[in-house]
């Protein structure tokens, strides 16, 4: 069975910082992939980057990055220059049939 | 709109009354999924469509949960008899084809519908 792990409950950062959201998860499978999401106070859960398995670059979206350790089965996001309306729920997601997904990381972004 | 939209946002309903869901996936959207979220964590899965076939119903909770997508678009939730460890906020998403492709796994999420189960 796959599992999704998050290990952070809550993580702040201040505003234009860093932060590093950090995600495992266990397969016996090859080819899948993964996702983070993001769902703001409003619950509306939105994509924040995706990564194919079989790809070994890292993805990149804008401030969005992720450092995917296939081996080590880990998953982690960066966010830099962090934003005020960066301030949400951000859940690490499987896929090979089904979605699985991680409890979440609650990030607070502090001006 | 062009995104998911789910009905009723909010639902109240009594213990033991009967209630239904829906999902107005993106158009065009092979792929449908249904999950539960409770408070405080993840999206749990309960069941897939590839257009009107229900491919995965191995996440329903109980046979109070069941889920339908007759013509392969809209799709119901409906859960018989509620109790109150139904409620959560049910999520529903959508996605371009079934695998395979640049964008075919990605998952386009609806508002939600918040159930409180009285």
């Amino acid at each position: 069975a796959q599992t999704v792990t998050q290990s952070q409950p809550e993580m702040s950062v201040q505003e234009a910082e860093t932060v590093t959201l950090s995600c495992t998860y266990d397969t016996s499978e090859n080819n899948y992939y993964l996702f983070w999401y993001k769902q703001p106070p409003s619950r509306q859960m939105i994509l924040v980057i995706r990564q194919e398995a079989y790809k070994q670059q890292n993805a990149t979206e804008n401030r969005f990055s992720v450092n995917f350790q296939k081996a080590a089965k880990s998953f982690s996001l960066k966010i830099s220059d962090s934003q005020l309306g960066d301030t949400a729920m951000y859940f690490c997601a499987f896929i090979l049939n089904d979605m699985r997904f991680g409890a979440g990381t609650r990030l607070t972004v502090k001006p | 709109g062009a995104g998911v939209s789910q009905s009723p946002r909010y639902k109240v309903a009594k213990r033991g009354q009967d209630v239904a869901l829906r999902c107005d996936p993106i158009s065009g959207h092979v792929s449908l999924f249904w999950y539960q979220q409770a408070l405080g964590q993840g999206p749990e899965f309960l069941t897939y469509f590839q257009n009107e076939a229900q491919l995965d119903k191995s996440g329903l909770p109980s046979d109070r949960f069941f889920a339908e997508r007759p013509e392969g678009s809209v799709s119901t939730l409906k859960i018989q008899r509620t109790q109150q460890e139904d409620s959560a906020v049910y999520l529903c998403a959508s996605s371009l084809v079934a695998s395979g492709g640049p964008d075919g796994e990605t998952q386009y999420f609806g508002p939600g519908t918040r159930l409180l189960v009285l």
